[in-house]
């Protein structure tokens, strides 16, 4: 079984400053990592995924995450947030028996101006 | 190219009352997944349909159902409604169920349960 730990349910932070939101994962089989991002009264909008290869994985909306497989990690950052970037980040991981995905319970970022 | 649909947006039903939602997979996809999201909750895998067959079920009970069918829609059903099945229910297409194909998301039924 596997399980998807987001340390912070909410992070408030000011327009332009960085953020880093945390994932931690456990599984015991290879694991291929994902990050979603729902706005309000929305579906979920893939923001980039891990499947293979570099760890580190550049998405859209200038976020990027680094795949740590000795912590068993997959932290979201993005270097200056702008206020659209208010919204709830889910981290989710599937395995190699198909793409169903365990998501986390979410982090709720808050851009302050 | 047509994203991922889904009917009603929003739902009321009292306890004990059946429901079917509705799902149209975004166009070339012929996978769709299931999913519950609680209040302030990630979502949970409910069950996923791979050319018109249940491929795969997360720890729901039976009176969670569903159906895909030729054209790869798909219908999630729910049969005597509990408060606890107020949520936000998620459809997700993808190419094939393949470990390497994204999922895309609907925006979502709102189902309340009075």
């Amino acid at each position: 079984a596997q399980s998807v730990t987001q340390l912070d349910s909410q992070v408030p932070v000011f327009e332009e400053a960085p953020v880093e939101l945390r994932c931690n994962y456990s599984s015991s089989v290879s694991v291929y990592l994902f990050w979603y991002v729902q706005y309000p009264n929305q579906g979920l909008q893939l923001l980039l995924k891990y499947l293979s290869g570099s760890t580190l994985v550049k998405g859209i909306n200038g976020f990027e995450a680094e795949f740590n497989k000795s912590q068993t990690s997959f932290h979201l950052r993005k270097p200056s947030v702008h206020i659209s970037d208010t919204a709830e980040y889910f981290c989710a991981v599937s395995h190699n028996a198909g793409n169903m995905l365990t998501f986390g319970g979410g982090t709720r970022l808050m851009v302050k101006p | 190219e047509t994203g991922v649909t889904q009917s009603p947006t929003h739902l009321i039903k009292t306890r004990g009352q059946q429901v079917t939602l509705r799902c149209s997979s975004q166009s070339g996809h012929n996978t769709v997944s299931w999913y519950q999201q609680a209040l302030g909750q990630g979502p949970q895998f409910i069950f996923q349909y791979y050319r018109e067959e249940e491929n795969g079920r997360g720890n729901f009970p039976p009176r969670f159902s569903g159906l895909q069918f030729p054209n790869y829609s798909s219908e999630l059903n729910v049969n005597a409604l509990e408060l606890d099945d107020s949520a936000l229910y998620l459809c997700a297409s993808s190419e094939t169920s393949g470990f390497t194909d994204t999922q895309y998301f609907g925006p979502g039924t709102r189902l309340t349960v009075l």
